[in-house]
C-alpha cells in the first residue's frame, strides 16, 4: 500500500512569507503528527491530529498551525517565516493514537532566506 | 509529561565492536518505548519496540523500569548500522529524544 506522502519535497521562502505543507497519510490511518527535524535540536514534536481534531501540541509558537481534513490528509502552515524555521518537516501517520507504530514521510525541506 | 533523553549526539565504533546507544525516559505511567532509525537518504522507520521483545538486525533493547532506561545494544556492529537513531515514547503523542548519530568504521 502507498506510504506517507509529503508535498512539496523542497521549498525556498523569504523571511516574512507564509508556507503550507501537505501530508497524505497511509490509507486507514487517522492520526497524523508533524515534526521539525534540525541537526541541533533533533526531532521536535509540533502537533498531532486525530479525526480532524488537534489532540496534542508541542512547544512551538502560534505561527505554526495545522489542520486535518475528513480524509485524514493534513496540512501544516507556518506564518511570518523566520530564518530559524529552516528545517526538514516530517509527517507521520498512525492507525491510532496509543501504542501504534508511526510511518514517516520523506519530509519537506524548507529553507528560509 | 513524557520525556526522552539520549545523552550521546555522536557515537563512533569500529566494525565488530559492541555498541550501546543510551536512552532514558521519564514518564509516570506505563510507557510504550520504541527505537527508530534513519539511514542516509531514507525515511525514518521503526527498528524495534519494547512490547515485541524481538531482535531486529541484531539489535535488542531491554526496558529497565528501575533505571528508566531503554538502551539499544548490538554485540557486533556492522558498517551498514551507521545511521541516526531515535529513542521514542508513545502514550498519546509520540515523542523522541534528540537522536544519536552512530558511525561504524571499517
Amino acid at each position: 500500500k502507498a506510504g506517507v506522502t509529503q508535498t512539496p519535497r523542497y521549498l525556498i521562502k523569504t523571511r516574512g512569507q507564509q508556507v503550507t505543507l501537505s501530508c497524505s497519510p497511509i490509507s486507514g490511518h487517522r492520526s497524523v503528527s508533524w515534526y521539525q527535524q534540525t541537526p541541533g535540536q533533533g526531532l521536535q514534536f509540533l502537533f498531532e491530529y486525530f479525526s480532524e481534531t488537534q489532540r496534542n501540541k508541542g512547544n512551538f509558537p502560534g505561527r505554526f498551525s495545522g489542520r486535518q481534513f475528513s480524509n485524514s490528509r493534513s496540512e501544516m502552515n507556518v506564518s511570518t517565516l523566520e530564518l530559524g524555521d529552516s528545517a526538514l518537516y516530517l509527517c507521520a501517520s498512525r492507525i491510532g493514537q496509543v501504542y501504534a507504530e508511526a510511518f514517516f514521510g520523506q519530509g519537506t525541506r524548507l529553507t528560509v532566506v | 509529561a513524557q520525556r526522552v533523553t539520549q545523552p550521546e549526539k555522536l557515537l563512533s565504533v569500529f566494525k565488530g565492536a559492541p555498541v550501546e546507544l543510551k536512552c532514558n525516559y521519564s514518564y509516570s505511567g506505563s510507557p510504550e518505548l520504541f527505537w527508530y532509525v534513519q539511514y542516509s537518504r531514507q525515511r525514518l522507520q521503526l527498528l524495534l519496540r519494547h512490547i515485541s521483545r524481538e531482535s531486529i538486525k541484531g539489535f535488542t533493547a531491554d526496558l529497565n523500569k528501575g533505571e528508566t532506561s531503554f538502551h539499544l545494544k548490538k554485540p557486533f556492529a556492522q558498517e551498514e548500522d551507521s545511521a541516526m537513531y531515535y529513542c521514542g515514547t508513545s502514550y498519546g503523542k509520540l515523542t523522541f529524544g534528540q537522536g544519536t548519530i552512530l558511525t561504524v568504521h571499517p
